[in-house]
């Protein structure tokens, strides 16, 4: 089925180490995005994207990395883990800015 | 910057009743405006857009929303609930010109009594 796809669904890492979530998309959609969401908090942009090759900062990118070499994909790396990352990410994807944005089904990650 | 606010955290009304969920936002220039849902355990799904036009827009599962420019609100309502609208609902905002952020409220969890 067309749609965004994120693995893994559940991780739990250790402080200090690295990672990378992985999202992949379909659709052919230029406008790709990661959030996190936490309780009371809502979701909160990470980074984004508006094609292949471009990516922005979001409202809190700070110890997260994303690149663009492709359309469809758009992977989420966590440097150095920490406690406060403990979190649900969703990956969505929309053919522009304006469009609706489809969310992938989440990545529960713990930090330990 | 844009900005999404959402003052009520938790809503309960009756099965039956009508609703109404509050929005209000800060933006730049021509905003574009989005409610979703999120049932629990559930990824997103969205309700409604508004992106011009008629101010009063109507969504999926019996929803709609009014686009208030002059109290910068976009409030969702529905006549009647059903048990089954219990589910978290956020807020969405997007500038029109330049930036590319859509950014979310912190949501408002809806409760329903039988």
């Amino acid at each position: 089925n067309a749609g965004v796809t994120q693995t893994p669904k559940f991780q739990v890492l250790k402080t200090g180490q690295s990672m990378t979530l992985q999202c992949a998309q379909d659709m052919n959609h230029e406008y790709m995005s990661w959030y996190r969401q936490d309780p009371g908090m809502g979701l909160r942009l990470i980074h984004y994207s508006v094609g292949a090759g471009i990516t922005d900062q979001g409202e809190v990118p700070n110890g997260y990395n994303v690149s663009r070499s492709t359309t469809e994909d758009f992977p989420l790396r966590l440097l150095s883990a920490a406690p406060s990352q403990t979190s649900v990410y969703f990956c969505a994807s929309s053919y522009s800015r304006t469009g609706p944005i489809t969310f992938g089904s989440g990545t529960r990650l713990t930090v330990v | 910057a844009q900005s999404v606010t959402q003052p009520d955290i938790h809503i309960t009304v009756s099965e039956g009743a009508s609703l109404e969920l509050r929005c209000n936002y800060s933006y730049g220039a021509t905003p574009y405006l989005f409610w979703y849902v999120q049932s629990p355990g559930q990824g997103l799904q969205l309700l409604l857009k508004y992106f011009s036009g008629d101010t009063l827009v109507q969504g999926i599962k019996g929803f709609e929303a009014e686009f208030k420019r002059s109290q910068s609100s976009f409030n969702l309502r529905k006549p009647s609930v059903h048990w089954s609208d219990a589910a978290e609902y956020f807020c969405a905002v997007g500038e029109g010109d330049g930036d590319d952020k859509i950014i979310f409220g912190k949501g408002t969890r809806l409760h329903i009594l039988p």
